[in-house]
């Protein structure tokens, strides 16, 4: 079992660009969260997905956007990139709402 | 919605000595509350958590507590060795039906010296 997977590792970007980094979940898991973690901070909720919809949502712009696949696996979009959206991203998956492993994060830095 | 403040950022122990972190959390409906481990560069990891039905959990050296009415909990490290050395956080959660999104506190960073 590979655990909770995610991709890429790091990325660049550019002000305004568009980003899309991508999660698998823990195996036998079938929701999946995003967070946000800024340098020095916990991390920050920004949504959770479940069966395909988003079931909640953090205190995030409709900047940030999300998707589930049928395989339970996510995509977590953010455009019109600022610089305030530097920062490690991290997903975590669970069965139902039982206990949330998380992934190795992807380190976005936005120049 | 939940608002969890954590104390100190900061801390320092001599090898042997013991370690504790607090938190605060605001909203009197949550009622599970996990400790999260992040060593530099990876992923947080869960070292213990408490339900709201618990006063106490104990695992070898690491306990927590928790005080309903005044809304707090703590992480004790007991015997900390160097590898104890990482960043903590703190979290709470409603376990409300269709949602388990975790609320986390800013961090403690924990240095063992040896």
């Amino acid at each position: 079992d590979a655990g909770v997977t995610q991709s890429p590792t790091h990325l660049i970007k550019t002000r305004g660009q568009q980003v899309t980094l991508r999660c698998s979940p823990k195996s036998g898991h079938d929701t999946v969260s995003w967070y946000q973690q800024a340098l020095g901070q916990g991390p920050q909720f920004i949504f959770q997905y479940y069966e395909e919809e988003e079931r909640q949502r953090g205190n995030f712009p409709d900047r940030f956007s999300g998707h589930q696949f049928p395989n339970y696996s996510s995509e977590l979009n953010v455009n019109a990139l600022l610089l305030g959206d530097s920062a490690l991203y991290l997903c975590a998956s669970s069965l139902a709402v039982n206990e949330q492993f998380f992934g190795p994060g992807t380190r976005l830095t936005v120049l | 919605g939940e608002n969890v403040e954590q104390h100190p950022s900061t801390l320092s122990v001599q090898e042997g000595d013991s370690a504790v972190i607090k938190c605060t959390y605001s909203d009197s409906a949550s009622n599970y509350f996990p400790w999260y481990k992040q060593e530099l560069g990876k992923r947080p990891q869960l070292i213990i958590d408490i339900r709201s039905n618990v006063g106490e959990k104990k695992d070898q050296r690491i306990a927590v507590t928790l005080n309903k009415t005044a809304k707090h909990f703590s992480l004790h490290i007991t015997e900390t060795q160097p590898e104890d050395s990482a960043v903590y956080f703190c979290a709470a959660r409603h376990d409300q039906t269709g949602a388990n999104n975790l609320f986390f506190g800013t961090g403690t960073r924990l240095t063992v010296i040896p």
